[in-house]
């Protein structure tokens, strides 16, 4: 099984600053990976599939880079609706998530 | 736009045998690709298994020896069904479209498993 680990665990950022989130992956899985935002008592949402391409509807301000093992997940102007709950997921050897990053307002 | 709405037993007791289904709304189950996924309360989330419309399987092997997922076509429906649940089944469960990325996701139903 392949095993996602996300940092930090918690991240506080004011609105309007920018916010990183890393994944990594204990194996490489390529390109093979997603973020998805995840609000209080709501279904996850897919943001960023391939690593970096951004699903249908998602601002720009979402960006997502890296490849093999390790990847991150940039919010480059944090709006209040951005504060939540993020976790990615590889499929490159079936699914598996990290245990999430919370980005909290400071 | 695609929906998916789920429902099934919300409160189970230990051994018996967890049961939910997932419509689709506006698109067909064909040629698609449909999951189940699980979240402890204040965990994270763990992938159970997938199936298409022609009957293609695949489970987490952790979960493999408990789990079946079936499609009726004729419904547009999914279903999941995990036998000899225990407390560490209790989750909320999750239906979703998609082959890799998930993508709509189901509302989520809270599954209880207590004596």
């Amino acid at each position: 099984e392949i095993v996602m680990t996300q940092s930090p665990a918690t991240l506080s950022v004011s609105p309007g600053e920018r916010a990183t989130l890393s994944c990594r992956a204990s194996q490489s899985v390529s390109s093979n990976l997603a973020w998805y935002q995840q609000k209080p008592g709501q279904a996850p949402r897919l943001l960023i599939y391939g690593a970096s391409t951004r699903a249908t509807g998602i601002p720009a301000r979402f960006s997502g880079s890296g490849s093999g093992t390790e990847f991150t997940l940039t919010i480059s102007s944090l709006q209040s609706e951005d504060f939540a709950v993020y976790y990615c997921q590889q499929y490159n050897n079936w699914y598996t998530f990290g245990q999430g990053t919370k980005l909290e307002i400071k | 736009q695609v929906q998916l709405q789920q429902w099934g037993a919300g409160l189970l007791k230990p051994s018996e045998t967890l049961s939910l289904t997932c419509a689709v709304y506006g698109e067909s189950l064909g040629g698609y690709y449909w999951n189940w996924i699980r979240q402890p309360p204040g965990k994270g989330l763990e992938w159970i298994g997938e199936i298409n419309h022609s009957g293609s399987i695949d489970y987490n092997p952790s979960l493999k020896s408990r789990v079946t997922i079936s499609v009726d076509m004729s419904r547009n429906q999914f279903s999941l069904n995990l036998s000899s649940v225990t407390a560490a089944d209790t989750a909320v469960y999750y239906c979703a479209k998609g082959f890799a990325t998930l993508d709509p996701w189901g509302q989520g139903t809270l599954v209880t498993v207590s004596s």
